[in-house]
């Protein structure tokens, strides 16, 4: 069965970076691309962008362009985003979530936690 | 950016049918999408491109709109539908989620 697990709760400092995971089985990995979702109760549900994991290309909201850099490790099958320069403002639940040509979202990981605090 | 508008909160006895509705501030043709969320969990996705329900979700679950006015549709309620409903709409850039209605039983 398709799953996307994703790796744990991170605690980081402001003007720090954190790196998240994503790792994806029970499909063909580059078969779908992978999109990364920002939860706050404050913002609600924010998209911030995609990636090919076949070829490795983006799309980004443009409200995250500079602040989330999205990669991707086929021989793992494990997406990536990087949030940089962090703020209070990042802290969210951060969902990872295969995203289908009619550009929806199927299957959701169970999220992870950045908690940005000096 | 699109700016989809949900009702807050709703509630509901079990056996009832109720309806959820989601406005966007422009067209977005048929490529709106539900999702459930409850509490503690991620959210998952009911319903695409405005009626088709996704795998293994129950029939009681159905979904109608096109252009700038979307329905969820839950028919009988359950007590297990106690959650957050989601709209999110795909045909304007970026993609936009609504705020969520919040779905409680009597």
């Amino acid at each position: 069965q398709v799953q996307l697990q994703q790796s744990g709760a991170e605690l980081a400092k402001p003007g720090s970076s954190v790196k998240i995971s994503c790792k994806a089985s029970g499909y063909t990995f580059t078969s779908y691309y992978i999109s990364w979702i920002k939860q706050t109760t404050g913002q609600g549900l924010e998209y911030i962008g995609y990636i090919n994991t076949g070829s490795g290309g983006t799309n980004y909201n443009e409200k995250f362009k500079g602040k989330a850099t999205l990669t991707v490790d086929k021989s793992s099958s494990t997406a990536f985003m990087q949030l940089s320069s962090l703020t209070p403002d990042d802290s969210a639940v951060y969902y990872c979530a295969r995203i289908l040509f009619d550009w929806y979202f199927d299957f959701w990981g169970p999220g992870t936690m950045v908690t940005v605090s000096s | 950016d699109t700016v989809l508008t949900q009702s807050p909160a709703l509630a509901v006895s079990p056996g009832e049918r109720v309806s959820i509705s989601c406005r966007a501030s422009e067209g977005v043709n048929s490529y709106m999408h539900w999702y459930q969320q409850k509490p503690g969990q991620q959210p998952k996705l009911l319903i695409y491109k405005a009626s088709n329900l996704a795998s293994g979700v129950p029939a009681r679950f159905s979904g109608s709109g096109s252009g700038t006015d979307f329905t969820l549709t839950i028919d009988p309620v359950e007590a297990d539908d106690t959650a957050t409903y989601f709209c999110q709409q795909s045909w304007n850039d970026p993609y936009t989620f609504g705020a969520g209605t919040k779905l409680e039983l009597k």
